[in-house]
C-alpha cells in the first residue's frame, strides 16, 4: 500500500485566491482526518469523517474553510478565500478500526497564502 | 475542552543516555494513548501505543501510563542521535472515539 496520499506538497498562493488541498486515505480506512500544523498551535484537528460522512467539523476555523468526502478513496479540504494565516502544513491521516487504532498520516501540504 | 499537555523542550541529553518525555491530559475518560515521532520538515509517525496503566516495552522505547494520574510518558533507553526529532503525544477519548488529540510536542536534541 502506498499509504495517505496528499497532494500538492506545496502550494503558494496569493491572499484572496481559492486553494484546494487533496487527499487519498489508505484503502480500506473508514477515518479521515484533516490536520493543521504550525508553531504556535501545534497540531490542531480541524474535521474528521467516518465512511465518508463528516462526524466533527467543530475545529473548522471559520467559514471560508471547507470539506468534503465524496467517496471512500477521495477528500478535499478548501479554503476560499485564502488569507496569509491559513498559512501552515495540512495534514491527511486516516485510521481504520478492525485490530488497528493508529492513524497513518501523509506527507503534509505546506501552504503559503501571501 | 480536551487537552494535551507537554514540555516543549528543547531536551537535549548525551549519546547513550536515558531520554525522559512527559504528557499530561485533561480528559478522563480517554482510553488511548500514543507516541508520535516527527522530524523535522515529515509527518508524524507512530512509534507507541499504550491503553492500560503500567508500562509497555518496544525495544529501546517503553511507554508508561498512569490514568489516575492522567500522565504518560515515553522513555529512550540508549539515546541515538537519529532519535533527534519533535515527540508529540496524542489521546482518544471515551470508548469508540477515534479523535486524536495532540499536545505540542517535545523537541529532542541527542548529543553526540
Amino acid at each position: 500500500d502506498a499509504g495517505v496520499i496528499q497532494s500538492p506538497r506545496h502550494e503558494v498562493t496569493e491572499m484572496g485566491q481559492e486553494v484546494t488541498l487533496r487527499c487519498k486515505p489508505i484503502s480500506g480506512h473508514d477515518y479521515l482526518f484533516w490536520y493543521r500544523q504550525t508553531m504556535m498551535r501545534g497540531l490542531e484537528l480541524l474535521i474528521y469523517f467516518n465512511n465518508n460522512v463528516p462526524i466533527d467539523d467543530s475545529g473548522m476555523p471559520e467559514d471560508r474553510f471547507s470539506a468534503k468526502m465524496p467517496n471512500a478513496s477521495f477528500s478535499t479540504l478548501k479554503i476560499q478565500p485564502s488569507e496569509p494565516r491559513d498559512s501552515a502544513v495540512y495534514f491527511c491521516a486516516s485510521r481504520g478500526i478492525q485490530g488497528v487504532t493508529e492513524a497513518f498520516f501523509g506527507q503534509g501540504t505546506r501552504l503559503t497564502v501571501v | 475542552q480536551k487537552e494535551v499537555e507537554q514540555n516543549s523542550g528543547p531536551l537535549s541529553v548525551p549519546e547513550g543516555a536515558i531520554a525522559s518525555l512527559n504528557c499530561t491530559y485533561s480528559d478522563r475518560v480517554s482510553q488511548s494513548f500514543f507516541w508520535y515521532r516527527q522530524y523535522s520538515g515529515k509527518s508524524p509517525e507512530l512509534i507507541m501505543s499504550i491503553y492500560s496503566n503500567g508500562d509497555k516495552e518496544d525495544g529501546r522505547f517503553t511507554a508508561q501510563l498512569n490514568k489516575a494520574s492522567q500522565y504518560v510518558s515515553l522513555l529512550i533507553r540508549d539515546s541515538q542521535p537519529s532519535d533527534s526529532a519533535t515527540y508529540l503525544c496524542a489521546v482518544t477519548g471515551r470508548a469508540g472515539s477515534y479523535q486524536l488529540t495532540f499536545g505540542k510536542g517535545t523537541k529532542l536534541s541527542v548529543i553526540p
